[in-house]
């Protein structure tokens, strides 16, 4: 069965240093989204794209956070630099796209910053 | 703001059916309810979901009240690996919508 991927599974940094997270979602689903969830809390949505291009990044701290999909496939998240506050699990999802819109999710990224 | 209310834990005995209710007054004409549920340090994982009928599939069923207003999914015999975070959410069925989750209900199966 076709999975999410990401990695790395975890990350300890310490703060303002800078971490990346990669997704290689399930092969021909055109969206892709990357959520953060705190410890206690549900999913929270960073940034959806839509092939290549951004369609939400409304709650993305674009101070320190970016994300690109460059050639609409893979997907990476940067952090710089990294603050106490990111402890958190980054997670990836993709979907089709196309009703009824089932997204997928990987196994996520927990984040530690020390 | 939550679109949907659910309570924060339940239990339920292993291989009796759970039961987890969930309103959501404010939904659209053309919204869906969808479930996922998130085992620990796991990413959230699709249930099922209904616009206005009953659905059942491998995994469970879900019950939607005729106004809409409220649903259950129901698990029918559980087991310990559905102990989870289930999440109801409500989305329109564009396939393109993001899935914006609350809190969701704690559900522990006990042996």
């Amino acid at each position: 069965e076709a999975e999410v991927a990401q990695s790395p599974r975890y990350k300890i940094t310490e703060k303002s240093q800078a971490v990346a997270f990669w997704c290689d979602p399930i092969s021909g689903h055109a969206t892709l989204y990357w959520y953060r969830q705190i410890l206690g809390q549900g999913p929270e949505l960073l940034v959806q794209f839509q092939d290549e291009s951004v369609v939400d990044d409304s709650q993305l701290p674009k101070d320190r956070f970016s994300a690109e999909r460059l050639k609409g496939v893979d997907s990476t998240l940067k952090i710089q630099p990294a603050e106490l506050g990111d402890s958190a699990m980054y997670l990836c999802a993709s979907s089709l796209g196309t009703p009824p819109g089932e997204l997928f999710f990987g196994e996520g990224s927990r984040l530690t910053v020390l | 703001d939550a679109k949907t209310t659910q309570p924060p834990s339940m239990d339920c005995a292993e291989g009796r059916a759970a039961n987890l209710p969930c309103n959501h007054s404010t939904i659209s004409g053309n919204e869906y309810v969808y479930w996922y549920r998130q085992i620990h340090s796991q990413g959230p994982q699709y249930i099922i979901h209904g616009l206005k009928n009953n659905e059942t599939n491998e995994m469970a069923s879900l019950i939607i009240t005729e106004d809409r207003k409220s649903s259950t999914l129901i698990l029918p015999h559980a087991t310990l690996r559905d102990t989870a975070v289930y999440y109801c959410i409500v989305r329109p069925p564009f396939g393109n919508e993001k899935l914006t989750f609350g809190t969701g209900t704690r559900l522990t199966i006990i042996p």
